[in-house]
């Protein structure tokens, strides 16, 4: 059964700091991994997806990264904003199971 | 639409009573999910429609929850005899095919709150 944890469960950071959100998987047989922003009372939104076959996606400010034989992938914030405060949610597929997420990364971005 | 829609975005209800939600997909996307987030859980499956194939039901929790999707479009999700365990923000997302480039979109949740 494939199991997402992610790490820190929480950050605060100054504005303005370079941030790095991990995310690690039990089974590395996926076939992609999504990365989404969850805003207080919000639904998800989705921030990047990295296939399988991809090493890394870009998006602004936003990078993020898979090893998928290690089973980890990277959430990389540049120059962080109070407005990136919220929690960043990692969530793979494997076969045809649904997406099953990590419990989240709470980040607060201190101006 | 443009993005995936659920109704209501919240709801109150007596235990006991039975509540529908409901979810309109981003259209063309031929798969759709039901997932719950509870207080300070996570997100937790609760079943899949691809297509014209069966439903996956796995995660339903009991058999007070069912689901249905009507015309590969709309789906509501029923809620029967609700208990004040069954409050969460419900939340729907479609995908346009199961292939590994496609990735989730999800709605804005309906808040249930079982009084």
């Amino acid at each position: 059964k494939q199991e997402v944890t992610q790490i820190p469960a929480a950050l605060s950071v100054p504005e303005g700091e370079n941030l790095v959100l991990n995310c690690s998987f039990t089974d590395s047989a996926i076939y992609n991994l999504q990365w989404f922003r969850q805003d207080p009372g919000k639904g998800l939104t989705s921030l990047l997806l990295i296939q399988s076959s991809q090493r890394e996606q870009t998006s602004g400010r936003l990078n993020a990264s898979l090893d998928k034989s290690s089973g980890r992938s990277t959430l990389y914030i540049a120059a962080s904003q109070p407005g990136d405060s919220a929690t960043y949610l990692c969530a793979v597929v494997s076969g045809n199971t649904p997406l099953v997420f990590g419990k989240g990364t709470r980040l607060s971005v201190i101006a | 639409g443009a993005g995936v829609s659920q109704s209501p975005s919240n709801k109150v209800t007596e235990k006991g009573k039975d509540v529908e939600l409901r979810c309109d997909p981003i259209s063309g996307h031929t798969a759709l999910y039901w997932y719950r987030q509870s207080l300070g859980q996570g997100l937790e499956f609760l079943i899949y429609f691809q297509g014209n194939s069966a439903p996956d039901k796995s995660g339903l929790p009991s058999d007070r929850f069912s689901a249905e999707r009507t015309g590969g479009s709309v789906s509501t999700l029923t809620i029967q005899r609700t208990q004040q365990e069954d409050s969460a923000v419900y939340l729907c997302a479609s995908r346009l095919s199961r292939g590994a480039g496609y990735g989730y979109t999800f709605g804005s949740g309906t808040r249930l709150t079982v009084v």
